[in-house]
């Protein structure tokens, strides 16, 4: 079965990044785009962009655009998602998701909570 | 940035009917680009509900349906049951914005 397996919880100071993984499982990882999403606690949901798992090629959110970058490992199955210059307006919970149907996400991973204090 | 705007909150007695509004505009509904239907439970990531309109994945119930007309689309939960207690989300592009975006998420509350 498809399968999203995310790492852990992190702490940040202000001003650092932070990289998230998402191990993808149970499909061929270079057949579909992963996108990310995070949600600060108590809020809505947030887009942050897309990575091709196939090419590499990669689209952000304007709202993050120059702060997140977006990789991929294929031979690990695994995609990355770095966010810099980190502030409080940071710390959310961040998921990783396969699209597909139509572009919607039908698969998603656990989420990663990133807190960022001092 | 939230161009997608959902009523905070909607209830409804259990086996009432209860519908969630996603309203955009000509740069995103409006513009023929598709619309998906997410409900979140406390704590869990979002779970596919809805996609391409009205269309529901396999194993969601058919007490859940989607609409969509003009620059606004809807969700409908009919024979309302405890466990549809949860926050629902819309989610759509945006070509002003050249990437998806969700709604502001309506919390289901049932009586």
């Amino acid at each position: 079965q498809v399968q999203f397996v995310q790492s852990g919880a992190e702490v940040k100071k202000p001003g650092a990044s932070v990289k998230v993984s998402c191990k993808a499982s149970g499909y061929t990882f270079t057949s579909h785009t992963i996108h990310w999403v995070r949600q600060a606690p108590g809020q809505r949901l947030e887009w942050l962009g897309w990575i091709s798992a196939g090419n590499g090629h990669t689209k952000y959110s304007q709202r993050f655009q120059g702060r997140v970058t977006l990789t991929r490992d294929t031979s690990a199955s695994t995609a990355y998602m770095e966010l810099s210059s980190l502030t409080s307006e940071d710390t959310a919970v961040y998921y990783c998701a396969r699209e597909s149907l139509g572009g919607s996400s039908i698969y998603w991973g656990q989420g990663t909570l990133v807190t960022v204090s001092s | 940035q939230s161009v997608l705007t959902q009523p905070p909150s909607v209830s409804g007695a259990p086996g009432q009917r209860v519908t969630i509004s996603c309203t955009g505009s000509s740069s995103n509904i409006g513009a023929n680009y598709d619309v998906h239907w997410y409900q979140q439970l406390p704590g869990t990531a979002p779970k596919l509900l809805i996609y391409v309109n009205t269309n529901r994945p396999s194993g969601v119930p058919d007490r859940f349906s989607g609409s969509k007309s003009g620059t606004s689309a809807s969700l409908a939960i009919t024979g309302l049951q405890a466990e549809d207690e949860a926050d629902y989300y819309c989610q759509s592009y945006d070509s002003s914005l050249s990437g998806y975006v969700f709604g502001t998420g309506t919390k289901v509350t049932v009586l």
